[in-house]
């Protein structure tokens, strides 16, 4: 059953650890994104990777940092500097980052964060 | 930077009642349209997308989209919305500058029995 998995579903972590989000597909795909979903905001980028060992700050990259070592692994670490860690998270990938249809997205379930 | 703006935020609708929700952006160039839909604990996923073609885009379960390039809108409609269409909806546009998506805030409809 193809498709992208993030784990754990819920996480609870105390403030100034950093914790990190699982994220793993079975798509093959070579792209892989991480969002930040806040009420009234949407989804914001915070890293994207298009290859394997390479990828690029998105929009709100300050506090967070990933690693792309395999390519079906884009695991995200939200450190102890990222002021407002509380919030959903989710991952996507597409098979590349170019022209349609190559550059459709396909989203996870979702990681919701909660920093005490 | 290119923006997209959802200008409702909550919708509550009846039954059978028409829907419009708006969506503008604010880049120039040629760009790539979508609306993603979030149900209530399921993965986000793709209702709709415009590429290139006829402006009127159909997607799944009823909803449409029309680009109107010179009001830069991608507003989705569907003229009878169910109950199971309670949903947060996104719209995002990717120009063909970069690679990346801008998503809209969201806007979550409530559709009542």
């Amino acid at each position: 059953d193809g498709g992208i998995t993030q784990s754990p579903k819920y996480l609870f972590r105390k403030e100034g650890q950093n914790v990190t989000l699982s994220c793993e597909q079975n798509l093959n795909h070579d792209a892989m994104y991480w969002y930040r979903q806040d009420p009234g905001q949407g989804l914001r980028l915070i890293y994207y990777s298009q290859i394997v060992n390479d990828f690029q700050k998105g929009d709100i990259a300050e506090g967070y940092s990933v690693s792309r070592e395999k390519k079906e692994s884009f695991p995200l670490t939200v450190t102890s500097a990222q002021k407002n860690p509380t919030a959903f998270y989710l991952c996507a990938s597409s098979i590349d980052a170019g022209a349609y249809p190559y550059n459709e997205q396909f989203f996870g379930p979702g990681t919701r964060l909660t920093v005490l | 930077a290119q923006s997209v703006s959802q200008h409702n935020h909550h919708v509550i609708l009846s039954e059978a009642a028409s829907l419009e929700l708006g969506c503008n952006y604010s880049y120039g160039g040629t760009v790539n349209l979508f609306w993603y839909v979030q149900y209530p604990g399921q993965h986000l996923q793709l209702l709709l997308k415009y590429f290139s073609g006829d402006p009127l885009v159909k997607g799944i379960k009823g909803f449409e989209a029309e680009f109107i390039k010179s009001k830069f809108s991608f507003n989705l409609r569907k003229p009878s919305v169910q109950w199971s269409d309670t949903a947060e909806y996104f719209c995002a546009v990717k120009n063909n500058a970069g690679n990346m998506l801008t998503f809209g805030g969201g806007t979550r409809l409530m559709v009542k029995p």
